[in-house]
């Protein structure tokens, strides 16, 4: 069955410096694979998804991941944090149909 | 265009009531959902549907019902609510063709007493 995990429910950062989201896969076919963002009291949005067109994926926001088979791997990193990338993150996969499994999120707290 | 709404956008019930929470979508998608998060267990897919018509169930689908009688409109029921479907509710829709991206409602909390 697909799946992916987040390691981390919580991860803080101080304003400049390097975010990194960890988002591990399990899936038996080449996955699609998503990160979602949430901002306090709203609703999810879309921040980059990986359709096996190319392994580095660019995101809103500054926002990237790559896609590593060998390590089955899609972690999402941002150069610079700033105050409003303070969020929660989600890892999803897709099981077809357009249906998703989440990970359970991740919080990213941003300090000045 | 105003994508995905929800209503209400919170409501208080006490147990064994009933209720119907409504997403509405006006991006002529095809497909809908119905998630529940959860502190720790992020979205859950309640039902989903396909098309007009169409429903099937997701993960945690025991305690709901859904209907889908116009393509715009996903109505997830709650027959008798219990303290365990005290959550916010997300609805999301998502177009036909290709790997899409899903659109999300702004959501529903729900507190059963």
């Amino acid at each position: 069955a697909q799946s992916v995990t987040q390691l981390g429910s919580h991860v803080s950062v101080s304003e400049g410096a390097l975010v990194l989201l960890r988002c591990n896969y399990s899936s038996s076919v080449p996955p699609y694979l998503f990160w979602y963002v949430q901002y306090p009291n709203q609703g999810l949005q879309l921040l980059l998804k990986y359709t096996s067109a190319a392994t580095l994926v660019k995101g809103i926001n500054g926002f990237e991941a790559e896609f590593k088979k060998s390590e089955t791997s899609f972690h999402l990193t941002k150069p610079s944090a700033h105050m409003s990338d303070a969020a929660e993150y989600f890892c999803a996969v897709s099981l077809g149909f357009q249906k998703l499994v989440f990970g359970t999120g991740t919080r990213l707290l941003v300090s000045p | 265009n105003a994508g995905v709404t929800q209503t209400p956008k919170f409501r208080v019930l006490k147990t064994g009531q009933s209720m119907t929470l409504l997403c509405a979508q006006d991006m002529n998608h095809e497909y809908m959902y119905w998630y529940r998060q959860d502190p720790g267990m992020g979205l859950r897919l309640i039902h989903y549907s396909v098309g007009e018509g169409t429903t099937a169930k997701g993960e945690v689908p025991d305690g709901y019902n859904v209907s889908r009688l116009k393509k715009q409109n996903f109505l997830l029921g709650l027959e008798s609510a219990a303290p365990s479907q005290t959550s916010v509710y997300f609805c999301a829709s998502s177009p036909l063709a290709g790997v899409e991206t899903q659109y999300f409602g702004p959501g529903t909390r729900l507190l059963v007493l």
